[in-house]
């Protein structure tokens, strides 16, 4: 298995633009996640889905920011309009079903927003 | 919420020592989880942990599960450079659908 695909890499936008990041979890997770690393603030979880309905989205900072998964195997987290202070590393994560699993991370598109 | 302290906040070491880190909780976990991340890298699993008073090792690693259950370790024993990165421990609960929370890391440093 490929593992978590996310994409871009790296974006850099101008602020008030629109960005999309996307997410491929892995085949046969059930779950999926969405976090944003800052020094200032470390790991934060932004939304959570089960069986692709968003579950948990309390930790989405704004309006801004919004998330979906319309089928098993893409999400995309999108954030409009952008701002500077977005400017972060943001990991998609997805997860098995049962209780002793875990969560393997994608390896996070680093966003820039000047 | 539930919030993880984890500690050190950072550490040097000289090439070949052990090392040691840790994570509290004010709240119980039944999952604590590892992880190591590289620069330009998501996290990486290192051990998962499932039961009060597990202890389970992967190589140099070892890593237990608080017999409370708000508290876990992870030891590294004879360090080498390629140890270097930020470590996190991650508690989950069952009844949150598999949410991590996870402390804030270790940054390991490690002079050859």
């Amino acid at each position: 298995d490929a593992g978590v695909i996310q994409s871009p890499r790296h974006e850099v936008t101008e602020m008030g633009q629109e960005v999309t990041l996307r997410c491929k979890p892995i085949s046969g997770h059930n779950s999926l996640f969405w976090y944003r690393q800052t020094m200032m603030r470390g790991l934060e979880l932004l939304i959570y889905f089960n069986n692709n309905v968003p579950i948990d989205d309390s930790g989405m900072p704004e309006d801004r920011f919004s998330a979906k998964m319309p089928n098993a195997s893409f999400s995309t987290l999108k954030i409009q309009p952008s701002e500077p202070r977005d400017s972060a590393v943001y990991f998609c994560a997805s997860k098995g079903q049962g209780m002793n699993t875990e969560a393997f991370f994608g390896q996070g598109t680093r966003l820039t927003v000047v | 919420g539930q919030q993880l302290n984890q500690s050190p906040q950072s550490m040097f070491i000289q090439e070949g020592e052990d090392v040691s880190m840790n994570c509290t909780s004010s709240s119980i976990f039944n999952t604590w989880l590892w992880y190591k991340q590289e620069p330009g890298e998501g996290p990486v699993l290192l051990i998962a942990l499932y039961k009060a008073g597990e202890l389970t090792s992967n190589g140099r690693l070892t890593a237990q599960f608080g017999i409370t259950r708000k508290d876990s370790f992870l030891n590294i024993s004879a360090s080498i450079p390629s140890d270097v990165g930020i470590y996190f421990c991650a508690g989950q609960l069952i009844t949150n659908a598999g949410k991590s929370t996870f402390g804030d890391g270790t940054t390991l440093t490690v002079k050859p």
